[in-house]
């Protein structure tokens, strides 16, 4: 069974400042990695789809890596803004169903002016 | 396109009552999953859809959730009778391929 934790919980830094949130994963055998933005009240947005060839994808100051062979995957956020307040969470299929997709718990970030 | 769109936004109902969501999925798309989302719980998998055909309800916590996709452009989730522990935000979602595209959600509350 596929299980998603996501580090940390909660994370509060200053505007500008770079930051790394983190996913992990028990069955390495995925298909794909992706993450997803929350705005409170809000449905999910994706930010960022890996597929299980590739290491790494970016979109403008959002990079997101992946390592299968550990069960990690990482977002990293340049110059961080207080728009990129949100929860961001990141998902992945399940094993025997590439088409389940099964979400971490989320990492809730404010970025403070 | 409009995006996946979810009605009602919200829905106040009392226990034992029917509640019915609905979700148009974006015109195109072959998937169409229903999650639940609480703070215990996080994000949860209730239900998804190929082609309108049910592939996995293993997510539907008891029989009184149903699920039904009567045609590619439309699907509903259906709980009855209710209960307070019903409560949650129900997000819809679709896809074609892998990428998800999600609902705003519906904000349910059974008192």
């Amino acid at each position: 069974k596929q299980e998603v934790t996501q580090i940390p919980a909660a994370l509060s830094v200053p505007e500008g400042e770079n930051l790394v949130l983190n996913c992990s994963f028990t069955d390495s055998a995925i298909y794909n990695l992706q993450w997803f933005r929350q705005d409170p009240g809000k449905g999910l947005t994706s930010l960022l789809l890996i597929q299980s060839s590739q290491r790494e994808q970016t979109s403008g100051r959002l990079n997101a890596s992946l390592d299968k062979s550990s069960g990690r995957s990482t977002l990293y956020i340049a110059a961080s803004q207080p728009g990129d307040s949100a929860t961001y969470l990141c998902a992945v299929p399940m094993k025997t169903s590439y088409d389940k997709v099964i979400f971490g718990p989320g990492t809730s970030l404010s970025v403070i002016p | 396109d409009a995006g996946v769109i979810q009605s009602p936004r919200h829905e106040v109902t009392e226990m034992g009552q029917e509640v019915t969501l609905r979700c148009k999925p974006i015109s195109g798309h072959d998937y169409l999953f229903w999650y639940r989302q609480t703070m215990m719980r996080g994000l949860e998998l209730l239900i998804y859809f190929n082609n309108n055909v049910p592939i996995d309800d293993s997510g539907m916590p008891e029989d009184r959730f149903s699920a039904k996709m009567p045609n590619a452009s439309f699907s509903t989730l259906k709980i009855q009778p209710s209960e307070p522990r019903d409560s949650a935000v129900y997000f819809c979602a679709s896809s074609l391929g892998l990428q998800l595209f999600f609902g705003s959600g519906t904000q349910l509350s059974v008192l």
